[in-house]
């Protein structure tokens, strides 16, 4: 069974730092999905990460992939408020080796604070 | 037009009701799925519907019953619900049904059954 495991769940973040969010899954997948969902609102696709050692980035979001390590990171660089929000990875299972079936994170709600 | 839509925005339903969620999407996906988010919960896939055929049930009660009567078009029937299925109901679609890419969801559905 595929388990996706986010780290840390919760962040609080001054203004301008740099942090990383770590998402770790348990099975061989070639595909990894970052999302971000604002409080009362729907997913909202960020980055769509299908090879080992891919790296993609927008405005203050990096993303990056390690098929091997079963690992992506979601490094935020300068914070600023906009980015509060809470950011799932999810992982594709590759269920019943057709469709696929995304099981994502527990979340990480990221606080960021003048 | 990358927008799925979803109606209504919100709904409470007694026990014994019968209520139907509704989901459109005009982008020319063949795939689309149904997800149930707790509160403070990653979504959960529940069924997912590939060239208008259900693919994926993930052993959701039959108290839920999915409908795609086109490609464009989702519905979700529901009867005799319990207080513990209110949640946000999320739709979602993708390009085909045979690799998933990226999903992109709707704004959901906030259920309350009481």
């Amino acid at each position: 069974e595929l388990k996706v495991e986010q780290n840390p769940l919760f962040l609080s973040m001054q203004e301008g730092k740099n942090y990383t969010i770590y998402c770790n899954y348990s099975t061989t997948s070639d595909r990894l999905y970052w999302y971000r969902q604002d409080p009362g609102k729907s997913l909202e696709s960020l980055f769509v990460l299908l090879s080992n050692g891919a790296v993609k980035q927008e405005g203050r979001l990096m993303a990056s992939l390690d098929t091997k390590a079963r690992l992506s990171t979601l490094h935020i660089t300068a914070a600023v408020h906009d980015l509060s929000a809470t950011y799932f990875c999810a992982v594709d299972s590759q269920f019943k080796g057709s469709q696929g079936n995304l099981i994502f994170g527990k979340g990480t709600k990221l606080s960021v604070k003048p | 037009d990358t927008e799925v839509t979803q109606t209504p925005k919100h709904l409470v339903m007694g026990m014994t009701n019968k209520k139907s969620l509704k989901c459109e999407q005009h982008m020319g996906h063949r795939a689309m799925y149904w997800y149930k988010q707790k509160a403070k919960k990653p979504p959960e896939l529940m069924f997912v519907y590939s060239y208008e055929k259900l693919s994926i049930n993930e052993s959701v009660p039959s108290r839920f019953s999915p409908e795609c009567p086109n490609s464009s078009l989702l519905n979700l029937h529901l009867h005799a619900l319990q207080p513990e299925d209110s949640a946000l109901y999320l739709c979602a679609s993708s390009q085909d049904g045979v690799r998933t890419e990226t999903q992109y969801f709707g704004p959901g559905t906030r259920l309350l059954v009481l």
